[in-house]
């Protein structure tokens, strides 16, 4: 089976900490697409980082960042100098061209201390 | 820049009525159109997704329907709606990029609640 997994379904982090989200994922495809989409209290998915698996070198965006591991399926998310606005439900998620389908892990919801 | 509208934002109605939900995207031509559903405190389930004009393919049978009646239109529907269609329903769109569909962007959603 295709799928997404994140093990966290909660994580805590102090205002302007780095937290990593960790995501593995399971193919049989050697090309491929990875996300993380952020899911604020409005319920929009909004993108924030994503990774061609054909790239060797991790996705950077900002204060967000991936630690892609190809031959572990591993795709984690950093996000460093944690503010109160990333408090949200991250999802991790995989598009393969031959399923023609964005896989969705479970999430992880995020909350920032200050 | 492209951006991807949805309404109505919050439907309340009762068992057994009808549904339409609409999704238009603008600033893009061609785009591949998706409808999701987001049941309470879960991810994502693909409901539909087509890749042209009158192209629908279906990923879950269940009460509900999807059509595309012009380029950047992508309409959800339903004749008779059940409790369980209750959930946040979002339409996303993305375009063919190079040998394989790429991001996926999405809309502000519709959260439904089916009494």
């Amino acid at each position: 089976a295709q799928t997404v997994t994140q093990s966290q379904p909660e994580m805590s982090v102090q205002e302007a900490e780095t937290v990593t989200l960790s995501c593995t994922y399971d193919t049989s495809e050697s090309d491929y697409y990875l996300f993380w989409y952020k899911q604020p209290p409005s319920r929009q998915m909004i993108l924030v980082i994503r990774q061609e698996a054909y790239k060797q070198q991790n996705a950077t965006e900002n204060r967000f960042s991936v630690n892609f591991q190809k031959a572990a399926k591993s795709f984690s998310l950093k996000i460093s100098d944690s503010q109160l606005g990333d408090a949200a439900m991250y999802f991790c998620a995989r598009y393969g061209g031959a399923t023609n389908k964005l896989i969705f892990g479970t999430g992880t919801l995020l909350a920032v201390q200050p | 820049s492209q951006t991807i509208h949805q309404w109505p934002a919050t439907l309340v109605q009762p068992v057994g009525s009808p549904l339409s939900l609409e999704c238009t995207v603008e600033g893009t031509s061609n785009p591949n159109l998706y409808w999701y559903r987001q049941a309470a405190g879960r991810g994502l389930q693909l409901l539909f997704y087509s890749v042209g004009i009158g192209q629908i393919s279906s990923e879950v049978p269940q009460n509900l329907s999807a059509s595309r009646p012009q380029d950047r239109q992508f309409i959800l529907s339903s004749k008779k709606l059940l409790l369980s269609d209750s959930g946040f329903y979002l339409c996303a769109w993305s375009i063919f990029s190079g040998g394989s569909t790429d991001t996926q962007y999405f809309g502000p959603g519709t959260r439904l609640t089916v009494l």
